[in-house]
């Protein structure tokens, strides 16, 4: 069974750093992209940040960019989003994902599996 | 970026009724489109993917249909379990992989 457990989240002021860490199990993890889609208060899904299954792509929305790091340890099975200057938009559930593999290709197109979420809260 | 745009944002039906949900794109998106339904306090959870396939375990009163900037979620008769958040997603132009704002089908 595909498990994806995400923790991190707290409260943080506005422009504080926060690392997101979601940990997999019940697939090889090695082999997926993976995302992380955010949700704030009330609010619709948000992509964050994407990485393909190696490492060597990562990719972010403009409201994110320059601020959040996406990154990942295939030994560890564990997927990372390192958020700095945080601001009070930031503040969301956020969840990670893993692709569906479709024909064998396990490329980031749609997000199958997901995480419960983390919630994080930026406020002073 | 492509634009999806869900409506109705309600829908308000009863059990055993159908509900027909529409999702439209800024741009021809082909048939790369999936839904997604989030019940309170839940994760999304893929319903269909390329328009018109079912997720693994996706019952078959849930089918999808269209193709470039015209699709539709169907739910052929309301389980009491189907009530919930649903957002329609594309993967045509990425990044950024964009979502609809999400229609709610509430019990009337």
């Amino acid at each position: 069974e595909v498990q994806l457990l995400e923790s991190g989240g707290a409260l943080i002021q506005p422009g504080g750093s926060l690392r997101l860490s979601c940990a997999a199990s019940g697939f090889t993890f090695s082999s997926y992209s993976l995302t992380w889609v955010r949700q704030a208060p009330g609010g619709g899904l948000e992509w964050v940040a994407a990485i393909s299954s190696s490492g060597g792509s990562t990719y972010y929305a403009d409201s994110v960019k320059g601020r959040f790091t996406i990154s990942r340890d295939n030994s560890k099975n564990t997927l990372y989003l390192q958020m700095s200057s945080l601001r009070v938009e930031d503040t969301a559930v956020y969840y990670c994902a893993n692709a569906l593999c479709i024909g064998g290709d396990c490329s980031l197109y749609y997000f199958d599996s997901w995480g419960r979420g983390t919630p994080v809260t930026v406020s002073s | 970026e492509i634009v999806l745009t869900q409506s109705p944002a309600t829908l308000s039906l009863s059990p055993g009724e159908r509900a027909i949900l529409s999702c439209r794109a800024s741009q021809s998106v082909g048939s790369y489109l999936a839904w997604y339904q989030q019940k309170p306090g839940q994760a999304p959870r893929l319903l269909i993917y390329d328009a018109s396939n079912r997720a693994t375990g996706i019952p078959a009163r849930f089918s999808g249909s269209g193709s470039g900037t015209d699709f539709t979620l169907t739910i052929s008769s309301l389980e009491p379990e189907d009530f919930a958040v649903y957002y329609c997603q594309q993967r045509r132009n990425w990044p950024p992989w964009t979502f609809g704002q999400g229609t709610k089908v509430e019990i009337k």
